[in-house]
Parts: structure tokens; C-alpha cells; sequence
């Protein structure tokens, strides 16, 4: 089975720029997706198919794929920001990272 | 504007079953595949299954294979999702999610159900 491997947590200063990675095999030629979930709510999609990111959602949220490595960037992090972050892909069937738990500072 | 409601939650014991409904609105429900994904009391994000717009397709993730049953009624807006053996480990919030294709990614979620299986 194809395995995703998010960081538990990530903590950044208010203002500052957090990257959250998410690792897979040859994640590169896979479309990567990412959710934030805040605490008692749904998951929202904030960015999909790798770099595209939903109507509503700030251009402080950006997307990018490498090799084997995913990475969700949020510019000047907001307390608002606070959130768990979940990357998605496809394989035989539709795989999600553990999760990252994102702290501002 | 989207609207996924789930239902059907509940508490329910162990081996027997339960039927979660999401009822769709705000948008073209034939045209979109819908999805169930569950996610455990402080835990991660599972994807259960998914049917194609049409009910012709549907596949599921190997922990509920055999068990749970997803269907939808395109003329009453609402997908299903049968789910029998229940066992302690199904115990999750389930989400129903639409996504434009079977393998796309869930655009709008539903605020969830809770369903508890004891033992």
C-alpha cells in the first residue's frame, strides 16, 4: 500500500512562513491535495491538484510537488491558521497523510 | 450553494447495522461522484468509499469491503452508506465529500455523523 508521511506538528512564528511537507514514493507524478481541519469542524480543501488553490481560499496558501515530496507553504501564518493539515493522493484507492498539527506562535 | 447533510448516526452494538444518509442541495447531484471518508476520535482522515455520478461504479477501501455498501438515489439527492458487521474500530465521525470524478479530490464535506460501536 502506498504509504504518506506528514510531520505530527509544525510550529511557526505569527507573520512567519510555515512549510508543510508530506512524503511519498515518486509523490511527484501524483496529484497531491491538502485539507486544513480545524478543531470540531469538517475539512476544507485549500489547495488541489498540486498547486491550485480553491475560490475563497488566501494566496497566502500555496502548493508545490518534487520527487518524493509535497509541500504546503502558508505566507504570514495567521493565529487563524491554527489547524491539523491533511495531504491526499490516489493510488488504488484515495490515501491521506497522518496529519500535521500546525502551531503559530 | 453546496449543502451535504449527514445522518443516521448513532450508537449501535457490535456485529450489528446501521444506514448513514447525506442529503445533497445547491447543485447538480447527478453530476458528481460522492465519497464517505471517517475519521476515528483523535485520529486521521480514512477514506471509505465512493460511487460514480451514476451509481454505476463504486469501489471501497479494503477495511469495509464486504461489510459496507454505499448507493444513491439521484432522484431524491442522497447517497447511503449501508454498513453492516459493524465492529469497535468503525467507530468514527463519517463525512460524505463530492468530488467531480471518482479519483478527484473532496471539493465540499459534510459537517458529519457520529457513529459509536460498542462492545
Amino acid at each position: 500500500s502506498y504509504d504518506l508521511t506528514q510531520p505530527l506538528s509544525v510550529s511557526v512564528a505569527l507573520g512567519q512562513t510555515a512549510n508543510l511537507t508530506c512524503g511519498g514514493n515518486n509523490i511527484g507524478i501524483k496529484k497531491v491535495h491538502w485539507y486544513q481541519q480545524k478543531p470540531g469542524q469538517a475539512p476544507v480543501v485549500v489547495i488541489y491538484r498540486d498547486t491550485n488553490r480553491p475560490s475563497g481560499i488566501p494566496e497566502r496558501f500555496s502548493g508545490s510537488t518534487s520527487g518524493n515530496t509535497a509541500t504546503l507553504t502558508i505566507s504570514r501564518t495567521q493565529a487563524g491558521d491554527e489547524a491539523d493539515y491533511y495531504c491526499h493522493v490516489w493510488d488504488n484507492s484515495a490515501v491521506f497523510g497522518g496529519g500535521t498539527k500546525l502551531t503559530v506562535l | 450553494q453546496v449543502h451535504l447533510v449527514e445522518s443516521g448516526g448513532g450508537v449501535v452494538q457490535t456485529g450489528r447495522s446501521l444506514r448513514l444518509s447525506c442529503a445533497a442541495s445547491g447543485f447538480a447531484f447527478t453530476g458528481y461522484a460522492m465519497h464517505w471518508v471517517r475519521q476515528a476520535p483523535g485520529k486521521g482522515l480514512e477514506w471509505v468509499a465512493v460511487i460514480s455520478y451514476d451509481g454505476g461504479n463504486k469501489y471501497y477501501a479494503d477495511s469495509v469491503k464486504g461489510r459496507f455498501t454505499i448507493s444513491r438515489d439521484n432522484s431524491k439527492n442522497t447517497v447511503y452508506l449501508q454498513m453492516n458487521s459493524l465492529r469497535p474500530g468503525d467507530t468514527a465521525v463519517y463525512y460524505c465529500a463530492r468530488d467531480v470524478i471518482l479519483t478527484g479530490y473532496f471539493e465540499y464535506w459534510g459537517q458529519g455523523t457520529l457513529v459509536t460501536v460498542s462492545s
